[in-house]
């Protein structure tokens, strides 16, 4: 079975800052995907950024970014230039025979 | 627009009783899915199904029951069998059940006092 482990509760980061969101997961499988979902206080589940395992480029969406390290199962998130909006709960997933979730990084920006 | 409801997004029921959650999409997507969301955890999958007539049971499936009659709707009822019943309940569907991106509902509140 798949785990994924977020080993930080919460965070924080001014705001126009960069800030970066850790995530480790174990599984036997080869193909498979990772994302990152953002959680406002509203609740919805947005998602935010995906990476394909067979691919060794970064995905990046505008000021989101990944750093993908497949050998150490490693799948951080970068936050460019924060904005308020960006204060929510992060939760990494992984997804192959079926889409695990970390337990969340509650992420606040500071004006 | 194209999307998943959940309605309503709040819900109140005294112990004993069973109530049904809606999920309904419009995307076209084949597989559907349940996850409960407990107070700074993660989401447990409850139920999916990867097409019409079908559905499997996930990590959490004591006490829930589903139906998957319209590709479009996938409700979930939580019955009196469940013990903590108390919980943010959020519906998603994707493509199909590889591994796919999923799109989730705003979620359902379920209080039972």
């Amino acid at each position: 079975a798949q785990t994924v482990t977020q080993s930080q509760p919460e965070m924080s980061v001014q705001e126009a800052e960069t800030v970066t969101l850790s995530c480790t997961y174990d599984t036997s499988e080869n193909n498979y995907y990772l994302f990152w979902y953002k959680q406002p206080p509203s609740r919805q589940m947005i998602l935010v950024i995906r990476q394909e395992a067979y691919k060794q480029q970064n995905a990046t969406e505008n000021r989101f970014s990944v750093n993908f390290q497949k050998a150490a199962k490693s799948f951080s998130l970068k936050i460019s230039d924060s904005q308020l909006g960006d204060t929510a709960m992060y939760f990494c997933a992984f997804r192959g025979s079926r889409l695990t979730f970390g337990e969340g990084t509650q992420l606040t920006v500071n004006p | 627009d194209g999307g998943i409801t959940q309605s309503p997004k709040y819900l109140f029921r005294k112990e004993g009783q069973n109530v049904t959650l809606s999920c309904e999409q419009n995307l076209n997507h084949d597989a559907m899915y349940w996850y409960r969301q407990d107070p700074g955890q993660g989401l447990r999958l409850i139920y999916y199904s990867q097409i019409v007539n079908d559905f499997q049971k996930g990590d959490i499936a004591e006490g829930y029951s589903v139906s998957r009659e319209k590709k479009e709707s996938f409700p979930l009822t939580v019955t009196s069998a469940q013990k903590n019943p108390t919980a943010f309940y959020l519906c998603a569907s994707s493509i199909g059940a590889g591994t796919y991106e999923q799109y989730f509902g705003p979620g359902t509140r379920l209080t039972v006092t």
